[in-house]
C-alpha cells in the first residue's frame, strides 16, 4: 500500500532563509504527488503537484519540488522564506491508477518562521 | 479558480444529537467528493469517497452507519454525523473533483470544525 512519510513534525527558520521540507513515498507504480499548505482551521491549498515529465515543478508562492525517483523523494523547497509562510505543508501521493485521484496524506510539517 | 463552500465553519453540539456537513461546489460539477477527517496535529485521513448519484465508498474502520453520506447532485454532498459523541470531535473537511481524470485537481473546502460535548 501507498505511504507517505514526512520526518520532520516541526520546523523553525528564520525570515529570509531557504527551506526544504522532506517528503518520500512508498508506491510501487509511478506515483502522483503533492505538496498542499495548511493555514490554521483552513482547508489546503494546493502548491505544486507532480505527474510526469520534468522532475523539478515550479509551484505558487516561489516553492519548488524535486521528484527523485532513486531515493523515492519529493522534497519541498523555497529560496527565502517570508514570515507569511508560516503554515502546515503536507506532501500527499496519488492513486492516479482510478482516477479518483484518492490522497494519502503525510502527517505534515509545521513551519515556523521567526523575524 | 474552482471554489468548495463548506457549511458550518465550526459547530458545538451535543452528545447524542446529529450533525449534517455541506459541501457544495460553487463554480463546477463535482462527480467526487472526499471526506477526510484531521485530528488536531495530525494529518488528513481518508474517510470515504461519495460519487454523484452512488452510494459512498467507505474507508476501512469508518462506521458508514455512523457518518452517513449523500452525494445527491452534482454540487452537494452531506455529511451527517449520527449520534455524535466527544470522540468525533474533530476537523472535516471535504474535497471535490471535477472529472475524472487522472490530472484533474482537487479542491478542498475549508473544512468544519466539530466540537461535541
Amino acid at each position: 500500500a501507498q505511504s507517505v512519510t514526512q520526518p520532520d513534525i516541526h520546523i523553525t527558520v528564520s525570515e529570509g532563509a531557504s527551506l526544504e521540507l522532506r517528503c518520500n513515498y512508498s508506491y510501487g507504480a509511478t506515483p502522483y504527488l503533492f505538496w498542499y499548505v495548511q493555514s490554521p482551521g483552513q482547508g489546503l491549498q494546493l502548491l505544486l503537484k507532480y505527474f510526469s515529465g520534468d522532475t523539478l515543478v515550479q509551484g505558487i508562492k516561489g516553492f519548488e519540488a524535486e521528484f527523485k525517483r532513486s531515493q523515492s523523494s519529493f522534497n519541498l523547497r523555497k529560496p527565502s522564506v517570508h514570515w507569511s509562510d508560516a503554515a502546515e505543508y503536507f506532501c500527499a501521493v496519488g492513486d492516479g491508477g482510478g482516477a479518483t485521484n484518492k490522497l494519502i496524506f503525510g502527517t505534515g510539517t509545521l513551519l515556523a518562521v521567526q523575524p | 479558480g474552482a471554489v468548495v463552500s463548506q457549511h458550518p465553519s465550526w459547530v458545538i453540539c451535543k452528545s447524542g444529537t446529529s450533525v449534517k456537513i455541506e459541501c457544495r461546489s460553487l463554480d463546477f460539477q463535482a462527480t467526487t467528493m472526499f471526506w477526510y477527517r484531521q485530528f488536531p496535529k495530525q494529518s488528513l485521513m481518508l474517510m470515504a469517497t461519495s460519487n454523484e448519484g452512488s452510494k459512498a465508498t467507505y474507508e476501512q474502520g469508518v462506521e458508514k452507519d455512523k457518518f452517513l453520506i449523500n452525494h445527491a447532485s452534482l454540487t452537494l454532498s452531506t455529511l451527517t454525523v449520527t449520534s455524535a459523541h466527544p470522540e468525533d470531535s474533530s476537523f472535516y473537511i471535504c474535497s471535490a473533483l471535477a472529472d475524472r481524470t487522472y490530472n484533474s485537481p482537487l479542491h478542498f473546502g475549508n473544512g468544519t470544525r466539530l466540537t461535541v460535548t
